[in-house]
């Protein structure tokens, strides 16, 4: 089984709707994060957390929130979808006892905003 | 802000021709640098790291030598295969976060 999980893989809304994707992880790291892919742009942070109690804007946070349920879940809310938002979107994690601090990265949920 | 360069794409090869991929960095003090690859329909995998100057990153016949003069980390391989058809992205640590570059798509034909 993969240990960063990411629901779902695709989806598609309308405009103005609210989604949430959904993060998953068996390694037992306590940092975790969202990026969004564009072409051309590579990764842009969105959000991150280094424990439960720990939540940091990224990059580019406007248009998104997110919950740290628990260690091993991390999810991001869209409250009001807008095209410009379509993307595909990572969760990653990283165990902060390593050296340096490489992270492992979920198959992605492709997200499109019509 | 650190930030990460990295040559545009897509860059096309034969199979078991040479490739390199070039990476600059700016950034405040010596962070660790890293390649991570992205095959078709995949999330991204930790192809190689180095924490420091004149370290050399390896895995899979990839290479890539942390240079603080040039601030560079530049991808290589000697011979390609198709299976390396993938996007390469170059990355630096800063604060605990990966910046990461636009990436490089790299098609390899039989």
């Amino acid at each position: 089984d993969a240990d960063v999980t990411q629901t779902p893989r695709n989806r598609i809304t309308k405009t103005g709707k609210r989604i949430m994707l959904e993060c998953s992880q068996t390694k037992g790291h306590d940092r975790m994060y969202w990026y969004r892919q564009d072409p051309g742009l590579g990764l842009r942070l969105i959000y991150y957390s280094f424990d439960v109690k720990d939540i940091n804007k990224g990059e580019i946070s406007d248009g998104y929130s997110v919950s740290r349920q628990a260690q091993a879940k991390f999810s991001l809310s869209l409250e009001s979808a807008i095209p410009n938002q379509t993307a595909l979107y990572f969760c990653a994690t990283s165990d902060p006892t390593g050296n340096p601090y490489e992270q492992y990265f979920g198959p992605g949920t492709r997200l499109t905003v019509t | 802000g650190d930030s990460v360069t990295q040559m545009e794409g897509p860059v096309t090869l034969s199979e078991e021709a040479f490739l390199t991929i070039n990476c600059t960095y700016t950034a405040t003090g010596y962070p660790s640098l890293f390649w991570y690859v992205q095959y078709p329909g995949e999330g991204l995998q930790l192809l190689l790291k180095a924490t420091k100057a004149d370290d050399k990153g390896s895995n899979k016949g990839f290479e890539a030598t942390y240079r603080k003069e040039t601030t560079s980390f530049h991808l290589e391989k000697g011979s390609v295969q198709v299976s390396d058809s993938a996007v390469y992205f170059c990355a630096l640590d800063s604060s605990y976060k990966l910046i990461f570059g636009s990436g490089t798509r790299l098609l390899v034909r039989p």
